[in-house]
């Protein structure tokens, strides 16, 4: 079956101790990308990755890495986590190439609280 | 730069009544249009997509959207909504021809009551 796992679901953690929220997809997707979900504010983009070891900054980058060492995988490290990053989280993958692969596949969700 | 607009926030309805949800984008090229749904604790599903051709789309679930380029417009609608179709709508645009980045809508929530 397609899908885009992240873990955990739910993490609650306090300001300044590092956490890694993991996704992983089956598909062989080469893009990649991290969003966070907010009220009021729907979701906004935090990085994505074209490919193994390309990465880039999307609209909300401040506090957030990531890193790409290999396809399947797309790691969302917070070093200092604040709670301003206290939100939903989500990882998509996608397929680069024609009309037909336009759909984004979106993981399940990481609920975030920093306290 | 591409943006998006859902002029609605949330959308009550009664069971079996038509609904319209609104979306507006902004874009200097030509673009792709999604409509996701999102149900309580869950990730974001695709409903439906423009990509090129027939500017009237179906999806999954009853549901379908009309492209307007004129107006910029992709409003998604269902003819008689059900209980279950309580959930938050995202519509989303990109830009064909590269990577699928997605820029999305704030969201309209529908609550469907009997």
């Amino acid at each position: 079956e397609a899908q885009v796992t992240q873990n955990p679901r739910y993490l609650i953690t306090v300001t300044g101790k590092k956490l890694t929220v993991t996704c992983s997809q089956n598909m062989n997707h080469e893009y990649m990308s991290w969003y966070r979900q907010d009220p009021g504010l729907g979701l906004r983009q935090i990085y994505y990755s074209m490919n193994v070891e390309v990465t880039d900054k999307g609209d909300v980058p401040e506090g957030y890495k990531v890193s790409r060492k290999e396809k399947r995988n797309f790691p969302l490290i917070l070093e200092s986590p604040s709670p301003n990053q206290t939100s939903l989280y989500f990882c998509a993958s996608s397929s680069r190439g024609g009309q037909a692969n336009t759909e984004a596949f979106f993981g399940q969700g990481t609920r975030l609280t920093v306290v | 730069a591409q943006s998006v607009t859902q002029l609605d926030s949330q959308v009550p309805v009664f069971e079996e009544a038509p609904v319209e949800l609104r979306c507006n984008y902004s874009s200097s090229v030509s673009v792709y249009l999604f409509w996701y749904v999102q149900y309580p604790n869950q990730g974001l599903q695709l409903l439906l997509k423009y990509l090129s051709g027939s500017t009237l789309v179906k999806g999954i679930n009853g549901f379908e959207a009309e492209f307007n380029k004129s107006q910029t417009s992709f409003h998604l609608r269902k003819p008689s909504v059900h209980i279950s179709d309580t959930a938050e709508y995202f519509c989303a645009v990109s830009e064909p021809g590269g990577y699928s980045t997605l820029t999305f809508g704030k969201g309209t929530m529908l609550l469907v009551s009997p």
